[in-house]
């Protein structure tokens, strides 16, 4: 059974930093893509980044480029998000998905985590 | 990255059938064949229900179909059912990025 579970969430004050990470389990993790998806309260589906099986492509909506990373580790079957200087528009649910392609990352999602809350407020 | 156009709300009787739209460019919708759909039921992680436009996932019922004519994707549910009153969002693939559409609400009458 695939399962992703997403932890690093919480409450940051503006301008600081978190880091989300997501244990991935019951598939073969280094063969297929992952991504990063939020959520704000209330509100609709967001893409936020993506990384290939290797690392070798990543790509960033263009609200979050220049601050967040993804970054993943094979070995450990983790998917990592590096957030920093956080806005109080960054607030929202965040998602880990599996790409359903192999290798390459074409932005569909078959499985998905529960998601972890992130707060950005003073 | 404007996200993709779709219909704030569509509604239907049980049994009837209702189509989603979801609109965009020749930059993502137009020009890759990776369209999906995702329904959402509140307080829940989103569901796969359609992939590379047309494709079904395993347990996904025939009801759920997908279509795509030039920079518009479609999603239809035949035979409407309660249990699919929920948000649909579609995504599409945009070179290198996701783009997802801006969400519909169905609800059965």
């Amino acid at each position: 059974e695939v399962q992703l579970v997403e932890s690093g969430g919480g409450l940051v004050q503006p301008g600081r930093s978190l880091r989300l990470s997501c244990a991935a389990s019951g598939f073969t993790f280094d063969d297929y893509a992952m991504h990063w998806v939020r959520q704000a309260p209330g509100k609709g589906l967001e893409w936020v980044s993506g990384i290939s099986w290797n690392s070798g492509s990543i790509g960033y909506a263009d609200s979050v480029k220049g601050r967040f990373t993804i970054s993943r580790d094979n070995a450990k079957n983790s998917l990592y998000l590096q957030m920093n200087s956080l806005r109080a528009e960054d607030t929202a649910l965040y998602y880990c998905a599996k790409d359903t392609r192999i290798a390459v990352a074409v932005a569909q999602f078959d499985y998905w985590g529960q998601g972890t809350l992130v707060t950005v407020s003073s | 990255q404007s996200a993709l156009t779709q219909p704030r709300s569509v509604s239907g009787s049980p049994g009837q059938s209702v189509t989603i739209s979801c609109t965009g460019t020749s930059s993502d919708v137009g020009g890759y064949n990776y369209v999906s759909w995702y329904q959402q039921h509140p307080g829940k992680a989103p569901k796969l229900m359609i992939y590379d436009v047309s494709k079904r996932p395993s347990g996904v019922p025939d009801r759920f179909s997908g279509s795509k004519s030039g920079n518009t994707a479609s999603l239809t549910i035949s035979g409407l059912q309660a249990e699919d009153e929920a948000d649909y969002y579609c995504c599409s693939y945009a070179g290198s990025r996701g783009v997802f559409g801006t969400g519909t609400k169905v609800t059965v009458l």
